[in-house]
C-alpha cells in the first residue's frame, strides 16, 4: 500500500530564501508524482507534474526532482515571496490503478 | 486540460440527512476519482467511479454510506447519506488524463 509522507509538516522563513520541501514514497510503481498547491480554503492548483519517467520538472521558481530508486521527491522554492504562502502537497500516482496518494503537506509561510 | 465543475459549491445541511454532489467534466474520461478532505488535513482517496459498474471503495468507505453513479463518461454523483458533524469536509472530484485535475470542490457543513 502507498504511504506518502511531507516533511516538514510546517516551515516558516523569511522572504528572499530558498527553500526546499520534501516528499518521500513507499511504492516506486508510480505513473507520476505531482505537487499541488493549496491556499486556505480554496482548492488544489497544480504546480508540477513529474512523469515517472523523468527526473525533474521546472516552471518559474519552481524546480521538482524524483528519484523513483529511493522513494522521494523534492520540491525547490527559489527566492521565496510571501505570495507563496500555501501548503503544498504531493501526490504519487499509481501505476496499476491511477490513484493518487497525498501526503499530509508542508505549510509554508514566507514572512516579509 | 480537462475542466471539472462540481455542485452545490457548498452546503449546510442538519443530520441524519443525505446530500448529493454532482460533478460534471468537459470531456469524456474513463478514470474518475472522490476525494474527502476533512477540516485541516490532506485528501483522502474515498473511491475510483467507474462507468456502468460499481465503484471501487478504499479501505474505511462503503457503499452505504457513500454511494457512487457513474452513469457515463462525463458525469459522476457521490452521496453522503445519514449525515453526521463527522462528515463535515471538502468533497472533490477528479479526473486522470496523463495527470490529475480536480473540480473546485463541494465543502459541507453538517450541523
Amino acid at each position: 500500500k502507498q504511504e506518502v509522507t511531507q516533511i516538514p509538516a510546517a516551515l516558516s522563513v523569511p522572504e528572499g530564501e530558498n527553500l526546499v520541501l520534501n516528499c518521500s514514497f513507499t511504492d516506486s510503481a508510480i505513473y507520476n508524482l505531482q505537487w499541488f498547491r493549496q491556499d486556505p480554503g480554496k482548492g488544489l492548483t497544480s504546480l508540477l507534474l513529474i512523469q515517472s519517467s523523468q527526473r525533474e520538472q521546472t516552471s518559474g521558481r519552481l524546480n521538482a526532482s524524483l528519484d523513483k530508486s529511493s522513494g522521494r521527491s523534492t520540491l525547490y522554492i527559489a527566492a521565496s515571496q510571501p505570495g507563496d504562502s500555501a501548503t503544498y502537497l504531493c501526490a504519487a500516482c499509481s501505476s496499476n490503478t491511477g490513484k493518487l496518494i497525498f501526503g499530509q503537506g508542508t505549510t509554508l509561510q514566507v514572512k516579509p | 486540460s480537462a475542466v471539472i465543475s462540481q455542485k452545490p459549491s457548498r452546503d449546510i445541511c442538519q443530520r441524519g440527512t443525505s446530500l448529493t454532489i454532482q460533478c460534471q467534466v468537459d470531456s469524456q474520461v474513463t478514470m474518475m476519482f472522490w476525494y474527502r478532505q476533512q477540516p485541516g488535513q490532506s485528501l483522502t482517496l474515498i473511491a475510483t467511479a467507474n462507468q456502468g459498474s460499481e465503484a471501487t471503495y478504499e479501505s474505511g468507505f462503503v457503499i452505504d454510506k457513500f454511494p457512487i453513479s457513474r452513469p457515463n463518461l462525463t458525469f459522476s454523483t457521490l452521496t453522503v447519506s445519514n449525515m453526521s458533524p463527522e462528515d463535515s469536509s471538502i468533497y472533490l472530484c477528479s479526473v486522470l488524463e496523463n495527470e490529475q485535475f480536480f473540480g473546485p470542490g463541494t465543502r459541507l457543513t453538517v450541523l
